[in-house]
This record gives C-alpha cells, structure tokens and sequence, in this order.
C-alpha cells in the first residue's frame, strides 16, 4: 500500500491564481482531512469527509473548497490564492472503526507570492 | 468543545538524557489520546494512542505516555533519548461522541543536543 499520497510536494503561486492539491490514498478509508500547518499553530483542520459525497467544514475552511467523489480521492481547491494561504498543506484518512487514527500524507508546501 | 494545550513549545535535551512533552485536554465527555510525531519535512506519524484501559501506553520507539483523567494530562516520556528522536511532537484528542475529528495542540519541538 502506497498509504496517503499528495501532489504536487511544493508550488509557489501568484495572488489570485488558483490550483488543486490532490490528495489519494488506497486503504479504502471512509474518513478523510485536510489541514494546514503554520509555524507554531499546530494543525488547523480545513475540511473533512465521512464519506463519498459528504464533506464539512472543519476550523478554517474559508478560501478552499473541497469535493469527495470517489473514496480514495479527496483534492483541495483554491480559487483565489491569497498570501495567507502560504502554509504547508496535509491529508489524512482514517475509519470510524479505528477510533480516528489517521494517517497522514507527506505534505504539499504552498507559497503564494 | 475540546482543546488541547501542549505546555512546551521547545524542549532541548542532552543525548542519553529523560525527557517529558507534557499535554493537557479539556473535554466534557470520555476521549481518546494520541502522540504523533513530525520528523523534519515529513508528516505526521502516529506514536501511541490512549484508548481505554491501562492509563501506561507505550508506544514506539521507546516512548510512553500515561492518561491521567482526573488532571485531565496525556504527558509523553521517554528515559534515555536519541539524536534521531529531534522531532515535532504533537498532541491530539477525540471526543467518543463528538464530531468525527482530531483537535490537535500546537506542537513541542524536541530538540536533541550531542
């Protein structure tokens, strides 16, 4: 198993570009997350899925949008990439039958210029 | 809602020394306790979880963390570390019947000296 995979590993951005950050795993999880990563902030959930057709919004989801059409498949959009967006952006996938264990993709770092 | 606050932003320690990440969760209903750990430019794995039972969980490399409900803490520890344990650990909880989420702390860095 390739576990969580995320592409691309880095992209810088212009302000008001857009782009998708893809994320894929193949343990046919039924949970998966996306959250950003600022220095000394922790993990901030953005949107999460419980399953194929279902997304929320998590802690700080403005300026992303998300969509969950298959169960291994769950990208990130920015539609109008702002300087605050620079971050490095994780995935995750879990089950609700593992007690929320996820695990975590290697991370997408993100410049927006 | 929960919240996890993790006490230390920076821990340095000497090489062969203990060392102890300390975390403390709110919380109104019964939860589940993680450690992940974030080694330099890779992301999370998981370290150890709390999920019922004994409150002494180990976890890998040699690390342990013990449950201490009543002081609501979840303090990682580990007798003797190495160099390669330089790391950023995290904190987590989830709430048995809360929403279907991580609340994570901030993050210690742990920085191991020669």
């Amino acid at each position: 198993n390739a576990g969580v995979t995320q592409t691309p590993k880095f992209r810088i951005l212009k302000i008001g570009q857009s782009m998708t950050l893809q994320c894929t795993q193949d343990m046919n999880h039924n949970y998966m997350y996306w959250y950003r990563q600022d220095p000394g902030m922790g993990l901030k959930l953005i949107y999460y899925s419980v399953g194929a057709g279902i997304t929320d919004k998590g802690e700080v989801p403005n300026g992303y949008n998300v969509s969950r059409s298959t169960t291994e498949d769950f990208p990130l959009r920015l539609e109008l990439a702002a300087p605050s967006q620079t971050s490095v952006y994780f995935c995750a996938s879990g089950t609700s039958g593992n007690h929320n264990e996820q695990f975590f993709g290697p991370g997408t770092r993100l410049t927006v210029l | 809602a929960q919240s996890v606050t993790q006490l230390d932003s920076q821990v340095p320690v000497f090489e062969e020394a203990p060392v102890e990440l300390r975390c403390n969760y709110s919380s109104s209903v019964s939860v589940y306790l993680f450690w992940y750990v974030q080694y330099p430019n890779q992301g999370l794995q998981l370290l150890l979880k709390y999920l019922s039972g004994s409150t002494l969980v180990k976890g890998i490399n040699g690390f342990e963390a013990e449950f201490n409900k009543s002081q609501t803490s979840f303090h990682l520890r580990k007798p003797s570390v190495h160099i390669s344990d330089t790391a950023e650990y995290f904190c987590a909880v989830y709430s048995v019947s809360g929403a279907q989420k991580l609340v994570f702390g901030q993050g210690t860095r742990l920085t191991i000296n020669p």
